[in-house]
Parts: structure tokens; C-alpha cells; sequence
């Protein structure tokens, strides 16, 4: 079964305004962690931001939020004023305690920004 | 300075071919890991080595052999290469296997392998 679930595949957004990522997981295990990575074109796996399970507050790094809803299992990536340097594509992914702290991704959300 | 290097950035090669892709980060970390992304874009770990000991072997073709001399060098060795193996090979690393789950994982600029 799938892990983590991106549903989109791609998206636009107007350059200054924010965008949404959805990401939703699937775990039974208490103690998880969940990060976003994004891919430029050029390829490398750049680090975003991170949530932990057991984290009160929602995570926030400059213009990156994510959007915790434990109850729902989702992890939603906030970009705010988005730049035409964030056009990439999004990864959400999971590391679970019982899945031997291996991380598993989902599939990826495109991102365009225009100008 | 690089933090997870990999050599080489691309690798084009004829099926049957042995080929080897090697990984170093100077991060001081403990764990090392390899990722296939493949035509999809879908990452799939493959293999994770902490402190040289191999501790995550997933369903991967036993053509595929890593070896971690040290702790700061994991390296990907591919037998009888075939045109599924076609994908982009990332390492990466962090800083240790069981810390807390926040400890997130630092790539390496990805190895892009072409098998004609």
C-alpha cells in the first residue's frame, strides 16, 4: 500500500502569490517524521522542512509552512509568495520508527510559477 | 564545500557492462544511503549502510552490490547492467539511523545512468 499519496501531479501558480501542496500518509505507528524535498530541474534533493509526529506546532522555515492535521494524516506544504525560483518538483515523505526509519516518498507534485 | 559528492554525474554504458558509482559526504555522518529515481520520478531506497554495517537491503537485483569502505564513502557497483537500470542513482546520508525522526537525509547531486 501506498505510503504517501501526492494527488497532483502539477500545478500553476501566479509568481508573489501561495500554493498548496497535498500530501496525505498512511502509518500506524505513533512515532514518524514527515519531510518535504524539492527537486529543481537541475536534480539535486534539496531539504525543506520537516514535521514530527509528535510535534505540537505546525513547522515553518521563511516562506515554507506545513500544515499538520494528525487526525487526517495530512501534511500539506504552504509556499507563500511564491518565486519564479520555485518552480521544481515537491516530494513528501515519511520516516516511520517500525518501517526501520526508512523514508518513503510519494510521487512528486510538479510546481510552475509564472510570472 | 560539497557535502555528499558523487562521481560520475552521468554514466552511459552498453547492457552487460559492469559499472560503479562511488559516494562520499564529509558531513561526518553515520548512515549512508542509495535511491533509484526512476523514468517516473519515483524514489525508492535501495540500500542504507550505518557506520560501514549494511542495515536496509531492499527487493533489489542481486547485480546491485554496495560497499561502504568507511563511514563517509558508500559505494553502488552494478553488475550485467540492463536497460531497466536506466534511472538517476542518489546517495545520501544523516546523521545517525535511529535518532530522532527529524534528522533529515542529505542527497548527493544524483548519478544519471544510461543503459543502451
Amino acid at each position: 500500500a501506498q505510503k504517501i499519496t501526492q494527488t497532483q501531479p502539477g500545478m500553476f501558480v501566479q509568481e508573489k502569490e501561495a500554493v498548496t501542496l497535498d500530501c496525505t500518509y498512511d502509518t500506524s505507528d505513533p512515532s514518524y517524521g514527515l519531510f518535504w524535498y524539492k527537486q529543481p530541474s537541475s536534480g539535486e534533493m534539496i531539504f525543506l522542512i520537516y514535521q514530527g509526529s509528535y510535534d505540537q506546532q505546525n513547522a515553518t522555515e521563511g516562506r515554507y509552512s506545513l500544515n499538520f492535521q494528525k487526525a487526517r494524516k495530512s501534511a500539506n506544504l504552504v509556499i507563500s509568495a511564491s518565486q519564479l525560483g520555485d518552480s521544481a518538483m515537491y516530494f513528501c515523505a515519511m520516516r516511520e520508527v517500525a518501517n526501520d526509519y526508512k523514508l518513503s516518498f510519494g510521487a512528486g507534485t510538479t510546481v510552475t510559477v509564472r510570472a | 564545500d560539497t557535502a555528499v559528492s558523487q562521481t560520475p554525474k552521468y554514466l552511459v554504458t552498453q547492457m552487460g557492462n559492469d559499472k560503479s558509482i562511488k559516494c562520499e559526504q564529509n558531513l561526518g555522518h553515520d548512515t549512508m544511503y542509495w535511491y533509484k529515481q526512476d523514468s517516473k520520478k519515483f524514489l525508492k531506497i535501495m540500500f542504507s549502510y550505518n557506520n560501514k554495517e549494511l542495515i536496509i537491503n531492499e527487493t533489489v537485483p542481486n547485480r546491485f552490490s554496495p560497499k561502504s569502505p568507511d563511514k563517509a564513502h558508500l559505494n553502488l557497483h552494478i553488475n550485467s547492467l540492463e536497460l531497466g537500470d536506466s534511472a538517476v542513482y542518489f546517495c545520501a546520508s544523516s546523521q545517525a539511523r535511529m535518532a530522532p525522526s527529524s534528522y533529515e537525509q542529505y542527497f548527493g547531486p544524483g548519478t544519471r545512468l544510461t543503459v543502451t
